[in-house]
């Protein structure tokens, strides 16, 4: 089975620009979260997914959006860049029951 | 609200010393516990887990944590570590309701020859 694939890998952005990044979850998996780890610190939850609903948000505003398709997959998107979103994005997704998440390897935003 | 506190930043340990990750939780609701590891410029990897059942539980590659309800803890072990062992852990505690997962800041081990 496919684990949780994120892409791109890494990325650099302009203070103010957009950007989106993508997350194919593992097969059987229809529950995906997003988390921003900043350097030296643990993820922070920034929301989850359930069949294409979005149903849990973390402190994250409202410029931080997301999207799940019906194949599962998802989208993060981050509008008007700030430098302290500079961080490791991290992609997980779960078949639910609150049994584990399996994570992606992350796409690691720089924000100048 | 939920919390987790891991209480040591880093952990240096010579190999094949035993180690001991320290977790602490707040919450006021029934959770799953977890421990994640995650080397260098990868993402995080599911170590152990309790759900329910045995407070015990253990790993594929010779950790092991236990569930102490009346500490509110759930601290990691292993007896004898390994070059290898050396990376970033993280325990988390799952919302029951939500499965949305909480971190703590995460403990650095670091395995010296």
């Amino acid at each position: 089975e496919t684990g949780v694939t994120q892409s791109p890998t890494h990325l650099i952005k302009t203070r103010g620009q957009q950007v989106t990044l993508r997350c194919s979850s593992q097969s059987g998996h229809n529950t995906v979260s997003w988390y921003q780890q900043a350097l030296g610190q643990g993820p922070q939850f920034i929301f989850q997914y359930y069949r294409e609903e979005e149903n849990g948000r973390g402190n994250f505003p409202p410029r931080f959006s997301g999207l799940q398709f019906p194949n599962y997959s998802s989208e993060l998107n981050v509008n008007a860049l700030e430098l302290d979103d500079s961080a490791l994005y991290l992609c997980a997704s779960s078949s639910g029951g609150n049994y584990g998440y399996t994570f992606g390897s992350g796409t690691r935003l720089t924000v100048v | 609200a939920q919390s987790v506190t891991q209480l040591d930043s880093q952990v240096p340990v010579f190999e094949e010393a035993p180690v001991e990750l320290r977790c602490n939780y707040s919450s006021s609701v029934s959770v799953y516990l977890f421990w994640y590891v995650q080397y260098p410029n990868q993402g995080l990897q599911l170590l152990l887990k309790y759900l329910s059942g045995s407070t015990l539980v253990e790993s594929i590659n010779g950790f092991e944590a236990e569930f102490n309800k009346s500490q509110t803890s759930f601290h990691l072990r292993k007896p004898s570590v390994h070059i290898s062992d050396t990376a970033e852990y993280f325990c988390a505690v799952s919302d029951s309701r939500t499965g949305k997962l909480i971190f703590g800041q995460g403990t650095t081990l670091q395995v010296k020859p």
